[in-house]
């Protein structure tokens, strides 16, 4: 079974651009979060998606938004850049949510904002 | 709410055995506990749920301590192949359901040959 892909790998953007990531979750697998991970604050969520909605989202601003298509393939996006927006984002899918279910983690997209 | 975990790094030797805790201010559902290695994904360690579930992988141990709101992975016997951040994340129950996975900041584990 393919794992969880995410696209691109490497990203680097200007403040003020806007950027949108892809995430393509394990097959049958329909709840995809997404984490956003820094040397300093570490892994925190950003929200998570089931079967195209959003079910929990973290405290992030809004210039931080995501979606989740009918094949469960996820996007995120990130308008008006800024410094502190670089970062690893790793999104990770579940079969249908996380408490009881473990996730399954891509290997990220780090995103560089100059 | 971040989960706070303890210690923040350990050495140890290959064959020593180490504690990570976690713990939270808040009444906890659930605590999951994930490895990541450098440059890789995390990944999924163990599950420990409210009422006693514990749902992970046979040579890693665990314990939720409902009551105080701490978890502790234990990694006995350690093997080179243990070192690795490790980060618990926990889920606060909300009225309607839980809410998103919180992580700590992680425990940096060295095992030394």
């Amino acid at each position: 079974k393919a794992g969880v892909t995410q696209t691109p790998r490497y990203l680097i953007k200007t403040r003020g651009q806007q950027v949108t990531l892809s995430c393509s979750p394990i097959s049958g697998h329909r709840s995809v979060s997404w984490y956003q991970q820094t040397p300093g604050q570490g892994l925190q969520f950003l929200f998570e998606y089931f079967s195209e909605t959003q079910r929990n989202k973290g405290n992030f601003p809004g210039r931080f938004s995501g979606r989740q298509f009918s094949n469960s393939r996820s996007e995120m996006n990130v308008s008006t850049l800024e410094l502190g927006d670089s970062a690893l984002y790793l999104c990770a899918s579940s079969l249908v949510g996380r408490s009881s279910y473990e996730q399954y983690f891509g290997p990220g997209t780090r995103l560089t904002v100059t | 709410q971040q989960p706070v975990q303890s210690p923040q790094a350990v050495i140890l030797r290959e064959g020593e055995d180490a504690v990570i805790n976690c713990s939270s201010s808040k009444a906890l559902y659930s605590v999951h506990w994930y490895r990541q290695k450098h440059g890789e994904a995390p990944v999924f360690l163990m599950i420990l749920l409210k009422g006693g579930e514990q749902k992970g992988h046979e040579k890693i141990s665990a314990s939720f301590n409902e009551k105080k709101q701490q978890s502790s992975l234990y990694l006995t016997a350690s093997q080179l192949s243990y070192s690795g951040t490790y980060f618990c994340g926990t889920e606060i129950w909300s009225g309607g359901g839980a809410d998103g996975l919180t992580f700590g900041k992680g425990t940096h584990l060295i095992i030394q040959p």
